[in-house]
């Protein structure tokens, strides 16, 4: 159960589009569509923002997007905001029938 | 409206257990999966274990395997974990969270966290 591989940090400035990525293996991103995506603020508890690789709860800003290309899942935040500015984690189920979190990559809006 | 709130967080010395409460409302508890994830101060977040509606089935973290015991309690709206043999590493805020109801394997609803602390 090794953690996915995301960047520790990403930046970018207001307006401009970022994109994270998601690696993992055969067993957990590669092989399943259930890849989800949190935003985390200081202090709070996580908000889903993508399930199952692409699809956007209701309420989440159509800015957020997301796939899946084999074992790297992605998410995309364009027209960067200041309040898009927090951690995000990805997670996927596992072939173990359980859940993997990516390191969380932290965004910083310039 | 789903609410989620957990407790039981505390200090406690290595070696030693603790049980954590998560009080479901809002929703059917009997109807769907559970799910504890904890993170670690300044850390990112690490599922640990997740049970089914009936408590039929559950799976743990490999790091949480064999010491902590997730159960439920449809009667009471309750999930638990029970976390034996506890290691200074266990330090974090632990969270009960809830697939959303889009799909069953995200975590669409997450309680507020009870922290729990390993030390002397």
């Amino acid at each position: 159960q090794s953690a996915l591989t995301q960047p520790a940090s990403v930046s970018g400035s207001p307006g401009q589009s970022i994109t994270i990525s998601c690696t993992g293996t055969s067993s957990d991103v590669g092989g399943y569509n259930y890849v989800s995506w949190y935003q985390q603020h200081p202090g709070k508890a996580p908000k889903l923002m993508i399930y199952d690789v692409s699809n956007r709860p209701s309420g989440i800003s159509n800015r957020f997007s997301a796939s899946k290309s084999g074992s790297t899942a992605s998410l995309t935040i364009s027209g960067l905001q200041a309040e898009d500015e927090a951690d995000y984690y990805c997670t996927s189920y596992t072939s173990s029938s359980s859940w993997v979190f990516g390191g969380g990559t932290k965004l910083t809006v310039l | 409206e789903v609410h989620l709130v957990e407790s039981g967080g505390g200090l406690v010395q290595p070696g030693g257990s603790l049980r954590l409460s998560c009080a479901a409302s809002g929703f059917t508890f009997s109807s769907y999966w559970m799910h504890w994830v904890r993170q670690a101060p300044g850390k990112g977040l690490v599922w640990v274990s997740r049970i089914d509606d009936d408590g039929s089935s559950i799976t743990y973290a490999d790091s949480v395997k064999g010491r902590f015991t997730i159960s439920r309690d449809n009667a009471k709206n309750t999930v638990y974990l029970q976390m034996n043999n506890l290691r200074a590493e266990d330090t974090a805020v632990y969270y009960c969270a809830r697939r959303s109801g889009y799909t069953d394997y995200d975590l669409g609803y997450w309680g507020q966290g009870t922290l729990v602390t390993v030390s002397t």
